[in-house]
């Protein structure tokens, strides 16, 4: 059962575009939601995180949009540059101390066009 | 600042040889993880450890062991390795709940 459901698998965008990846959870029980960038050869690095007590973060070029009643969040990448062409995961992981499971999208392969 | 360190960083075996991955971080975190990465399929949790002297399997456990050495090291062990185990490897480490994930670099096992 895939509790986190990530589309699109690749995506090709023209550099100064617009990327947008989406994301789909079922468990109600989540309550935090990263956003992981690899590059390759490297291992994943956190890119930007949201909680759903809010329904937006940006930073810099990059945006988390949650919509909470949908099970619903997407990052968005503002100003695509070839430098962003990586392997882009979401994830979410449970509420409550304790909880250190974190479960990933299959992730999305971004390449920046110049 | 070395962050995660995983070793080796490449690795050939045989289907039935055995093999420990090796995995440290200095960055004094309570949490580690062992995940494989295959293609199409996203990152899987293989075992963690919340904190050292403790450990749980995750998803995709079968075949595998670990260890929980110190605070700072986690193995990883394949007794009997399989061509399904062929895959790349990444160690993890956070220091508490919900911070940030920290990744090693990985191995990447090919079994014949």
């Amino acid at each position: 059962q895939q509790q986190v459901k990530q589309s699109p698998q690749s995506l090709i965008v023209q550099k100064g575009g617009i990327s947008i990846i989406n994301c789909a959870y079922e468990n109600t029980a989540f309550d935090y939601f990263p956003w992981y960038q690899q590059f390759p050869g490297k291992g994943p690095a956190l890119l930007i995180a949201i909680r759903p007590d809010v329904s937006e973060k940006k930073e810099g070029r990059f945006t988390i949009s949650f919509n909470k009643s949908a099970k619903q969040f997407s990052l968005h990448i503002m100003d695509s540059q070839p430098g962003d062409s990586a392997t882009y995961f979401c994830a979410a992981s449970p509420e409550g101390a304790g909880s250190y499971q974190l479960t990933f999208g299959k992730g999305t392969k971004l390449s920046v066009i110049p | 600042n070395a962050g995660v360190t995983q070793t080796p960083k490449f690795q050939v075996l045989k289907t039935g040889q055995s093999m420990t991955l090796q995995c440290a971080q200095d960055m004094n975190h309570n949490s580690m993880y062992w995940y494989r990465q295959d293609p199409g399929m996203g990152l899987r949790l293989i075992y963690y450890s919340a904190s050292e002297g403790t450990t749980d399997k995750g998803e995709v456990p079968n075949g595998y062991n670990v260890s929980r050495l110190n605070k700072r090291e986690f193995s990883l062990r394949l007794e009997s390795a399989a061509p399904s185990q062929t895959s790349v490897y990444f160690c993890a480490s956070m220091s508490s709940y919900n911070s940030p994930l920290h990744f090693g670099n990985g191995t990447r096992l090919t079994v014949t």
